[in-house]
């Protein structure tokens, strides 16, 4: 069971919005610790989406948005295209564990 | 451009030691603010942040696993490593290094990954 939990699949037609949530509590996101989304594809490394909740490292297009309220935070892609399918995971730092989380991923299906 | 490669066995028996190294080019592994660190994933599973390290030794560990694991750095080498201890079948993944912004900080360089089977 993971410290951040998202929905195990999430799914949506392309051009559409698919929203992905990650709620966690007051130790970690609720804590004010930061938010980092990834995009995983079979076979390959993780690549980081979003850091620091709402920013995307260069080269990320701009389909991809983070944000974050309280204790949960939530990744929004736009104009869905087939190759958004992929996992994708959160994560942040658990001051009671006093160390990074992550959510037990989501699989995105594009229809 | 920041390279990371990990490198090891890729078969280790039950109750032994898994040993895994990360080649850290294209930068420096003493560069300040930087964590460099330990995730994997079991087949089929989600990922799992095992511990980070910086340049100077510190280090923080997922407690689930902190019994089991030891993460240290050659700086001479520009190189980290992980140590897991009395692996068993459930310790099968791929193990990626990655370095970490901070010790609370997105992961935003990865090295390709390493499959590791405890099998006997």
């Amino acid at each position: 069971q993971s410290v951040l939990t998202q929905p195990p699949s999430v799914s949506g037609a392309p051009g559409q919005r698919v929203p992905i949530s990650c709620s966690g509590s007051s130790s970690n996101i609720g804590a004010g610790y930061d938010v980092h989304w990834y995009q995983h594809l079979p076979g390959t490394a993780p690549k980081l989406l979003i850091y620091d909740n709402t920013n995307r490292p260069s080269g990320v297009p701009d389909r991809f948005s983070g944000s974050k309220s309280g204790t949960s935070a939530s990744l929004v892609i736009t104009g869905l295209q087939a190759e958004d399918e992929a996992d994708y995971y959160c994560q942040s730092y658990d001051s009671s564990l006093s160390g990074s989380v992550f959510g037990g991923g989501t699989k995105l299906t594009v229809l | 451009q920041l390279q990371l490669q990990e490198s090891g066995p890729g078969l280790v028996k039950p109750s032994e030691t898994l040993s895994l190294t990360c080649t850290v080019s294209g930068g420096s592994i003493s560069s300040r603010n930087y964590y460099w660190g330990w995730i994997r994933q079991p087949p089929g599973k989600g990922l799992e942040w095992i511990g980070n390290i910086y340049y100077s030794g510190i280090t923080y560990y997922n407690s689930s696993l902190k019994s089991r694991v030891t993460i240290s750095v050659d700086t001479s080498k520009n190189q980290f490593s992980l140590k897991l201890s009395s692996v068993a079948a459930a310790d099968t993944a791929v193990y990626y290094c990655s370095k970490q912004t901070h010790y609370w900080g997105s992961l935003d360089f990865w090295g390709q990954g390493a499959l590791v089977t405890v099998s006997s």
